[in-house]
């Protein structure tokens, strides 16, 4: 299949350890943010969404941090697997903008056995 | 539930052709989108489709056009094409404002 994000940023881990992917994001009248999982071939896959009110949120084996005075959001991957192997976007919703989806630049995780 | 479905899978067309992408939502979603992802970028939005309008438009030319039908499925359709308009096009479809459910694509190549 395709290539996803050829030339985008990568992140090395271990299996086993734990990842953490960054973005930083410019608008201030978001009112979510959310990560997304993109592997080979396939289109983007939900993982989680926080809402802009909040700090943290936390899912299965994954938790999104947002800091909003620095404009940042953060997923960690607890115990990396070889499955997590993708490139990964953060995407952000403005206020009334329903659905709208603006994509920052992703991240390509490599995980190694 | 099959998901979100895109037809066709590949297509490579000529320049100043007219390409028509199709796409079927998710069962239970009413909200379509379309997004245009260019190899290594994160998709851009295109345009959004709900109860056979289009709700939102992003920053594309009027060569880009949309419909969506009375069963919620929906089509892209690109006229004159150009070879900067080659990419991995995604349909996306919703039932809230948050969570879009994305198909594999449909990839064009314009020669």
């Amino acid at each position: 299949g395709e290539s996803v994000g050829l030339h985008l940023p990568t992140l090395s881990v271990q299996e086993g350890d734990n990842s953490i992917i960054n973005c930083a994001y410019s608008n201030s009248a978001s009112d979510y943010f959310i990560w997304y999982k993109q592997e080979s071939g396939k289109g983007p896959q939900f993982i989680i969404d926080i809402r802009s009110n909040m700090d943290k949120r936390q899912g299965q084996r994954v938790t999104v941090l947002l800091n909003k005075t620095v404009k940042h959001l953060s997923l960690q991957i607890a115990a990396t697997q070889p499955g997590d192997s993708a490139v990964y976007f953060c995407a952000e919703i403005l206020s009334g903008g329903y659905n709208k989806l603006i994509f920052g630049a992703g991240t390509r995780l490599a995980v190694h056995p | 539930d099959a998901g979100v479905t895109q037809s066709p899978t590949h297509l490579i067309k000529t320049r100043g052709q007219q390409v028509t992408l199709r796409c079927s939502p998710k069962s239970g979603h009413d909200t379509v989108s379309w997004y245009q992802q260019a190899l290594g970028q994160g998709p851009q939005f295109i345009f959004q489709y709900y109860e056979e309008e289009e709700r939102q438009r992003g920053n594309f030319p009027d060569r880009f056009s949309g419909h969506q039908f009375p069963n919620y499925s929906s089509e892209l359709n690109v006229n004159a094409l150009l070879l900067g308009d080659s990419a991995l096009y995604l349909c996306a479809s919703s039932s809230d404002p948050v969570h879009m459910y994305f198909g594999p694509g449909t990839r064009l190549t314009v020669t």
